[in-house]
Order: structure tokens, then sequence, then C-alpha cells
């Protein structure tokens, strides 16, 4: 079955630096994405979305770029915080209102 | 402010005991609730699907007797894990739909089954 996955498992940066966490999703009818960020014994917080009729779209100190020739989506964190470390998830949603979700990316930022 | 609200946020007890846990939309009323379990560094395991006032449409391998699911209001879907044991221990979470929004996720239940 179509599925959405992640590139990288694990993402160590360092504090102040800018993060990019990849996506990668195979249903072409997928119209709209989600990103989300969960934290240690948390539930999933909503950062950004976009639609499939944009390739980008920025949010504080958050950009989301969609590339739907090839099926890519990123999430660039910029100037990332020690507050950023956690889990992230894509998530992605086509004819049914039901989100799938990659395996996630855990981001781990250094002081 | 949080949109969702789960409670309890943990529960430990004993093997045999059923345990419920309730999702609450808090600013919106919403058409749609989903319930998830979450393995440790796993991602989101989608259970079943709720609507109000009609049956949870269950994911293929998750139990209907074992894991029930009520949504008797536009604001609260209850998910009740019946005689739980060790193997149920896990995170469990719920989310809330209202439209062509993004779902908000609830805290989520530690349940721990001794």
């Amino acid at each position: 079955g179509e599925s959405v996955g992640l590139h990288l498992p694990t993402l160590s940066v360092q504090e102040g630096d800018n993060s990019i966490i990849n996506c990668a999703y195979s249903n072409s009818a997928s119209d709209y994405f989600i990103w989300y960020k969960q934290e240690s014994g948390k539930g999933p917080q909503f950062i950004i979305d976009i639609r499939s009729n944009m390739d980008k779209r920025q949010g504080q100190r958050v950009t989301v770029l969609l590339n739907k020739t090839v099926k890519h989506l990123s999430l660039q964190i910029a100037a990332t915080q020690p507050g950023d470390s956690a889990v992230y998830f894509c998530a992605e949603r086509g004819g049914s209102y039901i989100p799938t979700f990659g395996r996630g990316t855990s981001l781990i930022v250094h002081p | 402010g949080a949109v969702v609200s789960q409670h309890p946020s943990r529960v430990i007890c004993k093997s045999g005991t059923s345990v419920k846990i309730e999702c609450r939309s808090l600013d919106f009323q919403a058409t749609t609730m989903f319930w998830y379990r979450q393995f440790p560094k796993q991602s989101l395991m989608l259970m079943a699907t709720s609507n109000e006032g009609s049956k949870a449409t269950y994911e293929q391998g998750v139990e209907k007797d074992k894991f029930l699911i009520n949504h008797a209001s536009l604001t609260l879907s209850t998910l009740t894990v019946t005689s739980a044991h060790p193997e149920d221990s896990s995170f469990y979470i719920c989310s809330a739909l209202w439209g062509n929004q993004p779902q908000h996720f609830g805290d989520g239940t530690r349940l721990s089954i001794l």
C-alpha cells in the first residue's frame, strides 16, 4: 500500500544551526500535508501545514517545502534551540480525511 | 491552550481491570475522533475512527471487543480497554478533527498493566 516515510530517523544538530527534516510520500492523491512535533510523554503538536497548491509555506522559525514532482516534503527549522528537541512526524491526507503518519525523526539539539 | 483534553494521563492497574480513557474537544465540536496507540520510539498506529452517534471503524487487527469506543457527543469520545493485560500496556493518544482542519491531539494516556 501507499505510505509516508522519513529518510532520517535521528538528526543531531548544534544549537543555533538550521535543521532540515525530510519526508517522502508515495500517495500521489495526497493534497494536504502536516508536520507535528511530539515531545517525550506528550501528544503530537501541530506545527505547520501545506496544501498541494503551494510549494512553500513559512511560519515562525519554520518553513515547509513541498515538491510534488518527487513527492518530497521537508521541514526547516531556523536557529534550532534545545526546546526544539523532539520527534517530528509528517502526515499526509488524500481523498480520505484520515491522515497517514510517517515513522518520525528524532531531532536532538546540543547546547 | 489545549484544544483536546485527554484523561487520565497515566493509569497503573492490575491485570484483568477495565480502563476507560476520555477524550474531549474543548473549543470545537469534533466531527471525527481518532484513537492511536504508540509504542516506544515508534510512530502512531491508528486503532479506530469514530464519528458521533455511529459505530467506530476499527483498523485491521484491532479487536473491537477489547477496545470499546463510545462517541456519545460531538465533544466526547471514550476508549475502554476491557480486561486489560500486560501486553495492552502502551501510550494511547486521541485526536479530534473538525472540518478541513488539521487534527488536534490530546496529551496521551500512559497505560501500565501489572
